[in-house]
């Protein structure tokens, strides 16, 4: 079935660093999708992308979709504590309904 | 808070037992889905019902089934329990059930454990 890789799988950053993440597929998919989720909760959505090529911000964050459709990034700028959580990635792919696929996370650690 | 309501919030067992999870959707949405999140799986979709009737199914273990009811809520029971069946369970709900992504909200999860 389809997967997402997602790099890093964990980061350790200061408080005001620029962090970037990115998934990457070997299927093609339609829509891109940033999650949040903080602990004991469920994930929360940042940022939805649909169009290849798009830039979209959310704030502090701003995600792409790939001109290929197989990757995403998101980058968070000036970091601050509460960003602390893990961070997914998901997928639709053509023909999938609302099916998402999701990525492995990473978790983001922010230091004071 | 999402609107979506899960319960019960943690749920401890043995194994060989059979659980329910139950999941009420945000007020208004038709469509609801299951997911599992465990450590070394990530999260992975389970099942999605829309008014129901299921309409999509991913890697869901012959032992777990679900339903929707007229209310639109939605159970989810898990059976012959494992120690591997330990995860986190989400329920999510979204408005319609469309080609095109419609965001789904995603409830606090119910936590399994089997010991």
């Amino acid at each position: 079935g389809q997967q997402l890789n997602q790099s890093p799988q964990s980061m350790f950053i200061q408080e005001g660093e620029d962090v970037s993440m990115n998934c990457t597929s070997s299927s093609i998919f339609n829509t891109w999708l940033w999650y949040k989720q903080d602990p004991g909760e469920g994930p929360v959505l940042l940022i939805a992308l649909y169009k290849a090529g798009e830039l979209t911000s959310n704030g502090r964050l701003t995600a792409q979709f790939g001109i290929t459709r197989k990757d995403s990034f998101l980058n968070i700028s000036a970091s601050i504590p509460s960003d602390v959580g893990i961070y997914f990635c998901a997928g639709l792919g053509f023909n999938a309904g609302n099916m998402l696929t999701f990525g492995g996370g990473t978790r983001l650690m922010v230091k004071p | 808070d999402s609107g979506v309501t899960q319960t019960p919030k943690h749920l401890i067992t043995a194994t060989g037992q059979r659980v329910t999870l139950r999941c009420s959707p945000r007020s208004g949405d038709l469509s609801v889905y299951w997911y599992q999140q465990s450590l070394d799986q990530g999260l992975q979709f389970l099942i999605q019902y829309y008014n129901g009737e299921e309409r999509a199914k991913g890697n869901i273990l012959e032992r777990f089934s679900a339903q929707q009811f007229p209310d639109l809520h939605s159970e989810l029971n898990l059976s012959s329990l494992e120690l591997g069946d330990s995860a986190l369970y989400f329920c999510a709900s979204s408005v319609r059930l469309a080609a095109a992504y419609n965001e789904q909200f995603f409830g606090p999860g119910t936590r399994l454990t089997v010991l």
